[in-house]
């Protein structure tokens, strides 16, 4: 079965710094994964995807995640933080075997604050 | 730029009573799921439908609910009898296959 793992319910970093996210799956089968942002109040949008070719991927705002086979992980980055980056974070794996379900599994989500 | 519309955006409900919570997926996509978010917790997977019926379910999704696409462009999920803990936000998704997910902006669903 297809897990998520995220360390770290809530990170705070001032405006300006780095920004890490992590995310740790597990699957049998090779992964897609995936990062969604989630403002307040709204919807979740897609940040970045990971479907087997590059394994550094440059998503919207700024982000990029590297999935790293032998570590199991999708950490998502930012160098710099801004304010405008507050918001709950999400990671998700989908089995990569083109069946007609993809559904998603989600990670228990990451509240990222940025301090001015 | 196309994008996936769910209405009401915010439904209350009594308890027992039936609800169906609507979607306008992107227009080209096949692949159509509904996913639930507690508040506070995580998303989780509740049914995905492809070529008009459904491929998948969770233990989530009982016999209290059901879903439609009953016009070739809404898709429903019909809940039967509200329970309190029913109380969530439902997000709509819709794709074209390749495991992309493009998600409505919720129905915030909550029952007194």
């Amino acid at each position: 079965a297809q897990s998520v793992t995220q360390l770290g319910s809530h990170v705070s970093v001032s405006e300006g710094a780095l920004v890490l996210l992590r995310c740790n799956y597990s699957s049998s089968v090779p992964p897609y994964l995936f990062w969604y942002v989630q403002y307040p109040n709204q919807g979740l949008q897609l940040l970045l995807k990971y479907t087997s070719a590059a394994t550094l991927v440059k998503g919207i705002n700024g982000f990029e995640a590297e999935f790293k086979k032998s570590e199991t992980s999708f950490h998502l980055t930012k160098p710099s933080a801004h304010m405008s980056d507050a918001a709950e974070y999400f990671c998700a794996v989908s089995e990569a075997n083109g069946g007609a379900t993809n559904k998603l599994i989600f990670g228990t989500g990451t509240l990222l604050a940025v301090q001015p | 730029e196309p994008e996936v519309t769910q209405t009401p955006s915010h439904q209350v409900t009594q308890m027992g009573q039936e609800v169906i919570l609507r979607c306008v997926p992107i227009s080209n996509h096949l692949y159509f799921y509904w996913y639930r978010q507690i508040l506070g917790q995580k998303v989780e997977f509740l049914v995905s439908f492809y070529n008009n019926e459904i491929s998948e379910k969770s233990e989530i999704f009982d016999d209290q609910f059901s879903v439609e696409r009953p016009d070739g462009s809404n898709f429903t999920l019909k809940i039967r009898s509200t329970k309190l803990e029913d109380s969530a936000m439902y997000f709509c998704a819709s794709g074209r296959g390749g495991n992309e997910q493009f998600f409505g902006p919720g129905t915030r669903l909550t029952v007194l």
